[in-house]
């Protein structure tokens, strides 16, 4: 099946900063999201990528599907950025297949 | 728009009870997945339902159940607790065409179950 692989595991950033996570697949994907899951768990949609840019805000996202890649950017980093930070993926059987996550902190 | 609700938010079990999930998707939304996450293996899928219909089935054994009532609102059951069913169950609707990839799939907060 397919592999999820994100990087780094941890990222510890002092308010301000900027990051570049990274998520990369080992087949060819259906569709690609982003999540952010907050300390209580909830799971907080950041982007629905399967291929090109999107921006939010701070946030931005680029999925290059032919490269098997994708990249989220979080710009002037707040400590409410913190938590874990999830890609997944959808396979040919229409399923989601999730990377291990990026643990981000962010020190005020 | 109302988002996707879990009830109960959390539960505490005793191994060999069963226990029953809830899930309510967003207003339209017509398929929901439910997931499991574990500090060991991650999040994982479960199963989907479609229209009242099983469409996908993860890797879980028969222990674990669902499904949909006409209203789009799904339950699980796992039946035979084990102390390694502890975990967040988190469930996700989304817009979707009968067959084909999803569309964005929103999360609900989760049930965190505690099996003792």
């Amino acid at each position: 099946g397919i592999q999820v692989e994100q990087s780094p595991p941890d990222l510890i950033l002092q308010e301000g900063a900027n990051s570049t996570l990274r998520c990369n697949f080992s087949d060819s994907v259906n569709n690609l999201q982003w999540f952010h899951q907050n300390p209580w768990g909830q799971l907080i949609n950041l982007f629905y990528i399967p291929s090109g840019t999107k921006q939010n805000g701070r946030l931005s996202a680029t999925t290059v599907a032919t490269e098997r890649y994708s990249l989220l950017y979080i710009s002037s980093s707040q400590t409410t950025d913190s938590g874990v930070y999830f890609c997944a993926v959808e396979d040919s059987n229409y399923q989601l297949i999730w990377g291990t996550g990026t643990k981000l902190i962010i020190k005020p | 728009k109302a988002g996707v609700t879990q009830t109960p938010r959390y539960l505490i079990k005793t191994r060999g009870q069963q226990v029953t999930l809830s899930c309510s998707p967003i207003s339209g939304h017509r398929s929901v997945s439910w997931y499991q996450q574990t500090p060991g293996q991650g999040l994982q899928f479960l199963f989907e339902y479609f229209s009242e219909t099983q469409r996908n089935k993860g890797n879980f054994p028969g222990r674990f159940s669902g499904r949909q009532f006409s209203n789009s609102r799904s339950e699980m059951n796992v039946s035979t607790l084990e102390l390694g069913d502890s975990a967040l169950y988190l469930c996700a609707s989304s817009l979707l065409k009968r067959e084909g990839p999803h569309n964005e799939q929103f999360f609900g907060p989760g049930t965190r179950l505690t099996v003792l």
